[in-house]
């Protein structure tokens, strides 16, 4: 199936740094879409894009859709100890695929 | 409130026996899935229905059967046939169309003994 590479694997930042990771693939998606999963729970969608180009924010988190459509970025800003757990990126087109996830740890 | 539900949270097998996970919705969805996550690696698909009394094969399917008899209910089962079934499994629904992004479970957690 179509493979999505999602970087970095793993995050340790201090609290207040800003976050930034992304994800690739290389075939075209229609939707991106963000998700984190805390420790021991199923994921959580945090941002949904749809056109390429688009720019959406919630909070703290801010998502782009890439112009080529084969690619995704997620920014956290003035992370909190909360922000800690995995976050997934997902490309859909008829099915739903995920990256591997992005491991990120928050030291206070 | 509306949510998915899957039970037990943690489940223990003996090797030869087959499980059942329970996957309940009351969200409406039309379409309900089955992941495995495995550490380090993304989701993978191994049933999923987009209607009751259908289902199709996901990406690793071996080992693994559903049913579908009602629109609120996808359980799965861990058959014997499994060679590795240690694993965090997950079920999501979604309205029917996946660009809304899917609701998920808190999972299960299952462990060969």
């Amino acid at each position: 199936g179509q493979q999505l590479n999602q970087s970095p694997q793993s995050m340790f930042i201090q609290e207040g740094e800003d976050v930034s990771m992304n994800c690739t693939s290389s075939s075209i998606f229609n939707t991106w879409l963000w998700y984190k999963q805390d420790p021991g729970e199923g994921p959580v969608l945090l941002i949904a894009l749809y056109k390429a180009g688009e720019l959406t924010s919630n909070g703290r988190l801010t998502a782009q859709f890439g112009i080529t459509r084969k690619d995704s970025f997620l920014n956290i800003s003035a992370s909190i100890p909360s922000d800690v757990g995995i976050y997934f990126c997902a490309g859909y087109n008829n099915d739903m695929r995920f990256g591997a996830g992005t491991r990120l740890t928050v030291k206070p | 409130d509306g949510g998915i539900t899957q039970s037990p949270k943690y489940l223990f097998r003996k090797e030869g026996q087959n499980v059942t996970l329970s996957c309940e919705q009351n969200l409406n969805h039309d379409a309900m899935y089955w992941y495995r996550q495995d550490p380090g690696q993304g989701l993978r698909l191994i049933y999923y229905s987009q209607i009751v009394n259908d289902f199709q094969k996901g990406d690793i399917a071996e080992g693994y059967s559903v049913s579908r008899e009602k629109k609120e209910s996808f359980p799965l089962t861990v058959t014997s046939a499994q060679k590795n079934p240690t694993a965090f499994y997950l079920c999501a629904s979604t309205p029917g169309q996946g660009w809304y992004g899917y609701t998920f479970g808190s999972g299960t957690r299952l462990t060969v003994v």
